[in-house]
């Protein structure tokens, strides 16, 4: 089965800062991986996803993403950080060989980002 | 172009009682799912419709939820009894067809907050 582990469920920084939000996966067969992001009052909103090919996505807001097979990990990070940042993030991975391209989701991190 | 809809946005209802939500999907987006997520927990998936058919109910907890989408378009998801335990928000997702399911953007809806007293 698989299983995706968010390592810290808070995150406070502070403003124009550089942050790194952790992602572990675990899965015997290949995934596909993704960042969500969770504003107040809205839904999930896709910020970038691995599929294959470079192994550093670049996704909206200026984030990016490396993923690192051999760590099994897919790390987002964001070189200067904005108010507006302030959000809970998601990590999720979907298998290649599924027909239902279900998410399974890590445990959610939440972004404060401090004046 | 409206996105994915969800209502009612909260509802709190009594142990025992009824409760359906509903999800009206982007128009077009034939696959439609399921997740929820409890109290300080991860969200999960509970289900996977392809236009009207059921792809994948592998998360549906038990038999005391039942979904719907009738016509392919908007689903709902009925919890009768509802258990304390049924607390949590639940979120709509939907994403277009063609493709390979497991790598299109799912587009989510707002959630919606279910209290069971």
């Amino acid at each position: 089965a698989q299983s995706v582990t968010q390592l810290d469920s808070q995150v406070p920084v502070f403003e124009e800062a550089p942050v790194e939000l952790r992602c572990n996966y675990s899965s015997s067969v290949s995934v596909y991986l993704f960042w969500y992001v969770q504003y107040p009052n809205q839904g999930l909103q896709l910020l970038l996803k691995y599929l294959s090919g470079s192994t550093l996505v670049k996704g909206i807001n200026g984030f990016e993403a490396e993923f690192n097979k051999s760590q099994t990990s897919f790390h987002l990070r964001k070189p200067s950080v904005h108010i507006s940042d302030t959000a809970e993030y998601f990590c999720a991975v979907s298998l290649p060989s599924s027909n239902t391209g279900k998410l399974i989701f890590g445990q959610g991190t939440t972004l404060q980002v401090k004046p | 172009e409206a996105g994915v809809t969800q209502f009612p946005s909260h509802s709190v209802i009594e142990k025992g009682q009824t409760v359906t939500l509903r999800c009206d999907p982007i128009s077009g987006h034939d696959n439609l799912y399921w997740y929820r997520r409890v109290m300080g927990k991860e969200i999960k998936f509970l289900l996977h419709f392809v236009k009207e058919s059921k792809q994948d109910e592998s998360g549906m907890p038990n038999n005391r939820f039942l979904a719907e989408r009738t016509g392919g378009t908007y689903s709902t998801l009925k919890v009768q009894p509802a258990e304390l335990e049924d607390s949590g928000v639940y979120f709509c997702a939907s994403s277009p067809a063609g493709g390979v399911a497991s790598y299109n953007e799912q587009f989510f809806g707002p959630g919606t907050r279910l209290t069971v007293l």
